[in-house]
């Protein structure tokens, strides 16, 4: 029963390349979420995303950054050209629906994004 | 624009002693609430919620606390136990947008 999983857990990038971030929901879970924590900062929402549909980007930057849930595998964040403000943790979490009950889900453990 | 907000960055109380760490918000669309606990290297997991037609809810030494009219929750736990040091998120819910606090960091010493 294994809970949302992330990797990889640290991911080191310079300035300028690609970063690919993955989130396996739980089982059974179509909803998945992605949330930054900034340091100092809490967590801030970025995209929802249902399978093979963005519901609501409203958190993400409008540049570089993209995700995507498909049909078959992992959620993908992917941050192109990253600069050193995108060093971040990065949180997904999943839930069975959109309820109010299910926001009482799982998170992962998080990537840990350090450009350099 | 943060619309929640935890002023208290850090808070560190005596094993036994009650902890209550608080959390304010600016939006009124907000109808759901809930506190989520950090450990280092994990992700957060939830711990309690309140909806906003309540004003108080309670799970064993776990109370969340809800005033509609000054924007305010806390949650208070009784008794402390060193197991309970973490980081603790309160997130505020307006439909799909869920907006998390900046956390507090509890210690509670033995």
């Amino acid at each position: 029963n294994a809970g949302v999983m992330q990797n990889p857990r640290h991911l080191v990038r310079r300035r300028g390349q690609e970063a690919r971030l993955r989130c396996s929901p739980m089982k059974g879970h179509s909803h998945v979420y992605w949330y930054r924590q900034l340091p100092e900062e809490g967590l801030k929402f970025m995209v929802y995303l249902q399978k093979e549909n963005i519901i609501d980007e409203s958190g993400m930057p409008k540049e570089r950054f993209s995700a995507e849930f498909p049909k078959e595998g992992p959620s993908i964040l992917r941050i192109q050209q990253v600069v050193r403000g995108d060093s971040a943790a990065y949180f997904c979490a999943s839930s069975r629906t959109s309820g109010r009950a299910d926001y009482e889900q799982y998170f992962g453990p998080g990537t840990r994004l350090t450009v350099t | 624009d943060q619309q929640v907000k935890q002023n208290s960055p850090s808070l560190s109380v005596q094993e036994g002693r009650i902890s209550i760490l608080n959390c304010d918000y600016t939006n009124s669309m907000f109808d759901y609430f809930l506190w989520y606990k950090k450990y280092p290297a994990e992700g957060p997991t939830f711990l309690i919620s309140i909806s906003s037609i309540k004003d108080k809810n309670e799970d064993g030494r776990f109370t969340v606390f809800l005033n509609k009219s000054a924007k305010h929750l806390s949650l208070h736990i009784v008794p402390s136990q060193p197991g309970d040091s973490a980081v603790y998120f309160c997130a505020a819910l307006n439909n799909n947008d869920m907006r998390f606090g900046a956390g507090t960091r509890l210690t509670v010493k033995p």
